[in-house]
């Protein structure tokens, strides 16, 4: 079974970058069927699609934070990395990493989570 | 359109049938899947395509979908269903995902 695992720093500087990396396992990011991406969620609140990564590099990001996020991939470590730069105290999330296995617009299996807070 | 709308909440007795709603117009378009997320854990797919549920998901769980609307009911409801339920698509355009608001579902 595919698992996902977020690993980062908790506490983000505003004006700072943001960046973690989603590690995978059961599973090959070399898959052709599978897309990569990335979801957070600030206390209290709903979901947001922060953007999803193809193996290939192809990367597919959220209108709202696309001048912000750089979503990568590294096959050789099977892992996949979010950065989101000129962080401040509204990106405070949970950011789950997640796959899309059967369709680009199914999630399949989320990490746990991680807790970033933006604070100096 | 780029939104995905939901009830904030919705209640149900136990053992009775809740439909949960979510509306947009890349509805017409996508088939909407439907996440189950318990205080203090990750969201569980619970439907997806057309109804379909993943494995170990009860049968109690149902997906349909109707012009801009999807629905997912729960049939018999349990007290283990309690729980934030969100809805999710790719948006008119097909490369963006989008989510509804949640809808906090209570089993009195």
């Amino acid at each position: 079974q595919l698992q996902l695992q977020e690993s980062g720093p908790g506490l983000v500087k505003p004006s700072e970058t943001l960046s973690l990396t989603c590690t995978v396992s059961g599973g090959s990011i070399r898959s052709t069927t599978d897309y990569w991406g990335w979801i957070r969620q600030p206390p209290g609140k709903g979901l947001e699609w922060i953007g999803t990564v193809y193996y290939t590099g192809r990367t597919y990001y959220n209108p709202s934070l696309e001048r912000r996020v750089t979503i990568s991939v590294d096959p050789t470590k099977n892992q996949f990395s979010l950065n989101l730069s000129s962080v401040t105290a509204a990106d405070t999330a949970v950011y789950y990493c997640a796959d899309s296995g059967y369709d680009f617009g199914t999630i399949d299996y989320w990490g746990q989570g991680t807790l970033v807070t933006v604070s100096s | 359109s780029s939104e995905l709308t939901q009830d904030p909440a919705v209640s149900v007795a136990l053992g009775q049938t809740v439909r949960i709603t979510c509306q947009g117009d890349s509805l017409s378009s996508y088939y909407a899947s439907w996440y189950q997320q318990k205080p203090g854990q990750a969201p569980l797919l619970v439907i997806y395509d057309k109804g379909n549920r993943p494995s170990g998901i009860p049968d109690r769980f149902s997906g349909s979908s109707s012009g801009n609307t999807a629905s997912l009911t729960i049939t018999g409801a349990q007290a283990e269903d309690e729980a934030d339920y969100y809805c999710n698509s790719r948006d008119s355009s097909g490369h963006y995902l989008i989510f509804g608001g949640g809808t906090k579902l209570t089993v009195l």
